[in-house]
């Protein structure tokens, strides 16, 4: 079975300073694994995803998130916040080419910037 | 532009009602989704399609029914038999019908409230 867990549901940090929003996943064969940013009342907009190639990987807006095996981690990074990432994150992962069914979002991660 | 469009964007229904959502995609993606959203929680799949006239219940079927007559249209209905309505629904479609390696493509969402 696999699952994803957020590990904070709320993160606020100053505008300009890095951002990290953490992830932990669980599933039984190689997992595809995304991170959606959701702005209020707007629908989910892929940022990155990862599918077995590289391990390190690079999304829109500056964000990145790494996949750690031993780790069961694929955390997302953005080196300097901007006012405009202010928003809900989703990790979400898929066992291999699976059902819709199998896929698991994470309960979110809500971003505050302070200015 | 090619995208999804849900509408309305607000919908308000009265106990005992059906109300449909309409959700339309010019992507010529073969795999529809439908999921429901609630404060605090990662999305939850209600229904989805990977074809035409084919459909397959979620996690949280109940209460709800689908039609996939054309491959660019989803529309979903919450009858009077979904006790707890009220709630920010999200239409997706996606190249393949698991979307684990391509990712969803997400409309903007209805918010419901029953009234």
């Amino acid at each position: 079975a696999q699952s994803v867990t957020q590990l904070d549901s709320h993160v606020s940090v100053s505008e300009g300073t890095p951002v990290l929003l953490r992830c932990n996943y669980s599933s039984s064969y190689s997992p595809s694994l995304f991170w959606y940013v959701q702005h209020p009342n707007k629908g989910l907009q892929l940022l990155l995803k990862y599918t077995s190639a590289a391990t390190l990987v690079k999304g829109i807006n500056g964000f990145e998130a790494e996949f750690k095996k031993s780790e069961t981690s694929f955390h997302l990074t953005k080196p300097s916040a901007h006012m405009s990432d202010a928003a809900e994150y989703f990790c979400v992962v898929g066992e291999g080419y699976s059902s819709a069914s199998k896929i698991i979002f994470g309960s979110g991660t809500r971003l505050s910037i302070r200015p | 532009d090619g995208g999804i469009t849900q509408s309305p964007k607000y919908l308000f229904r009265k106990e005992g009602q059906n109300v449909t959502l309409s959700c339309e995609q010019n992507l010529n993606h073969d795999a529809m989704y439908w999921y429901r959203q609630d404060p605090g929680q990662g999305l939850r799949l209600i229904y989805y399609s990977q074809i035409v006239n084919d459909f397959q219940k979620g996690d949280i079927a109940e209460g709800y029914s689908v039609s996939r007559e054309k491959k660019e249209s989803f529309p979903l209905t919450v009858t009077s038999a979904q006790k707890n309505p009220t709630a920010f629904y999200l239409c997706a479609s996606s190249i393949d019908e698991a979307g684990d390696n391509y990712g969803y493509t997400f409309g903007s969402g209805t918010r419901l409230t029953v009234v």
